[in-house]
């Protein structure tokens, strides 16, 4: 069983710029949810994918964005870059239990964004 | 929509000596409740959860204990060890898809 793995690990980008981080989920998995985790806070709901849908959105605006593929690795998009988008961006991939139940959320390394 | 608090925002404890955290949550259709502990660099790791149809769930040194009536759960960890330092999220997941986290506890276990 593999684990969950971001892409690329760091980078910086300037103000106005463009971004995709890319997820690959945990074998078995086809719910993938993305997160920003600025420094010394908790991780910030951005949005989840489900068998390639969105399926729920957290407090951000329209330009992060996301896609899910058929393989259900995810990639997150920002466009319009500003200096507060730095940050730790998290995925997490889950499965969803029998009977509506949640399923538990394993997280990937991160990808660490800098804006200048 | 959810509100998860957690207290405290820095933990000591001398090795050996339990250490507790606590969180609240605001929305009583919350029903599932994992833990996570970050080392400094890393991913998140899940090392607890518990759903709201139990009151209390014990993994070895660490326990989680859950009162749906006053919103609020907590971690125990006993016996303390230094590689227990970490900084320590709550979280809740409601009815939609949206896990809300706490703003972490920075546990520091002094050998």
């Amino acid at each position: 069983e593999t684990g969950v793995t971001q892409s690329p690990t760091h980078l910086i980008k300037t103000r106005g710029q463009q971004v995709t981080l890319r997820c690959s989920s945990q074998s078995g998995h086809n719910t993938v949810s993305w997160y920003q985790q600025a420094l010394g806070q908790g991780p910030q709901f951005i949005f989840q994918y489900y068998r390639e849908e969105e399926n729920g959105r957290g407090n951000f605006p329209p330009r992060f964005s996301g896609l899910q593929f058929p393989n259900y690795s995810s990639e997150l998009n920002v466009n319009a870059l500003e200096l507060d988008d730095s940050a730790l961006y998290l995925c997490a991939s889950s499965f969803p239990r029998a009977g509506g139940m949640r399923g538990t959320q394993y997280f990937g390394p991160g990808t660490r964004l800098l804006v200048l | 929509g959810e509100n998860v608090e957690q207290h405290p925002s820095t933990l000591s404890v001398q090795e050996g000596d339990s250490a507790v955290i606590k969180c609240t949550y605001s929305d009583s259709a919350s029903n599932y409740f994992p833990w996570y502990k970050q080392e400094l660099g890393k991913r998140p790791q899940l090392i607890i959860d518990i759903r709201s149809n139990v009151g209390e769930k014990k993994d070895q040194r660490i326990a989680v204990t859950l009162n749906k009536t006053a919103k609020h759960f907590s971690l125990h960890i006993t016996e303390t060890q230094p590689e227990d330092s970490a900084v320590y999220f709550c979280a809740a997941q409601g009815t939609g898809n949206q896990f809300y986290f706490g703003t972490g506890t920075s546990l520091t276990v002094i050998p």
